[in-house]
């Protein structure tokens, strides 16, 4: 079964400090990875996909994430947090069983994001 | 029209009540998602409908039963539930089960006393 591993469960910034959080997976197959984000009380919003292709990809709101397959690994990335960015994040990979696909969460990172 | 469309948003109910979540979305997608989300916990997959069809049951208890009664719609019915199974409930919905995002809804806040 596929599994995912975000190492770092909470992480508190500065404003203006730059980000990045750490992303594992085991499956050895093809797989489409994703980062998600979770506003406060808000619902799971897709910050940014990879499928196949250019194997770093940028997503929204200045957030950036590079696939490294011999690594297993899928880093999310940005230069310059805001406070805006306080949310937990979530690394997910999705594994196709047949006809259907599974997608698969990290244990997720709480960001935080200090004035 | 991007949403996918959670009802209600929040359901307090007892050991020994029958209730449905909903779940709705237009966005012609033929795959949709039960989630189950404990507090601090990441989403947890319950099923996977394919074009209406029940492909996936990640050995969910037989007091969950979904239902898809058409390619817009999913439901989550629910009966003698226990507990420990307040959490949020996430429907989510794909243009297929393919390599394609899945697109979630706020949740159904579910409490069971």
């Amino acid at each position: 079964a596929q599994s995912v591993s975000q190492h770092n469960h909470h992480v508190i910034l500065s404003e203006a400090a730059s980000l990045e959080l750490g992303c594992n997976y085991s499956y050895g197959g093809t797989v489409n990875l994703f980062w998600y984000v979770q506003y406060p009380g808000q619902h799971l919003q897709l910050l940014l996909k990879y499928f196949s292709g250019d194997p770093l990809v940028k997503g929204i709101k200045g957030f950036e994430a590079e696939f490294i397959k011999s690594k297993f690994s899928f880093n999310l990335r940005k230069p310059s947090v805001q406070w805006s960015d306080t949310a937990e994040y979530f690394c997910a990979v999705n594994e196709r069983t047949g006809t259907a696909s599974k997608l698969t969460f990290g244990t997720g990172t709480r960001l935080q994001v200090t004035l | 029209d991007t949403e996918v469309t959670q009802t209600p948003k929040h359901l307090v109910m007892g050991m020994t009540n029958k209730k449905s979540l909903k779940c709705e979305q237009h966005m012609g997608h033929r795959a949709m998602y039960w989630y189950k989300q404990k507090a601090k916990k990441p989403p947890e997959l319950m099923f996977v409908y394919s074009y209406e069809k029940l492909s996936i049951n990640e050995s969910v208890p037989s007091r969950f039963s979904p239902e898809c009664p058409n390619s817009s719609l999913l439901n989550l019915h629910l009966h003698a539930l226990q507990p420990e199974d307040s959490a949020l409930y996430l429907c989510a919905s794909s243009q297929h089960t393919g390599n394609t995002e899945a697109f979630f809804g706020q949740g159904t806040r579910l409490t069971v006393v």
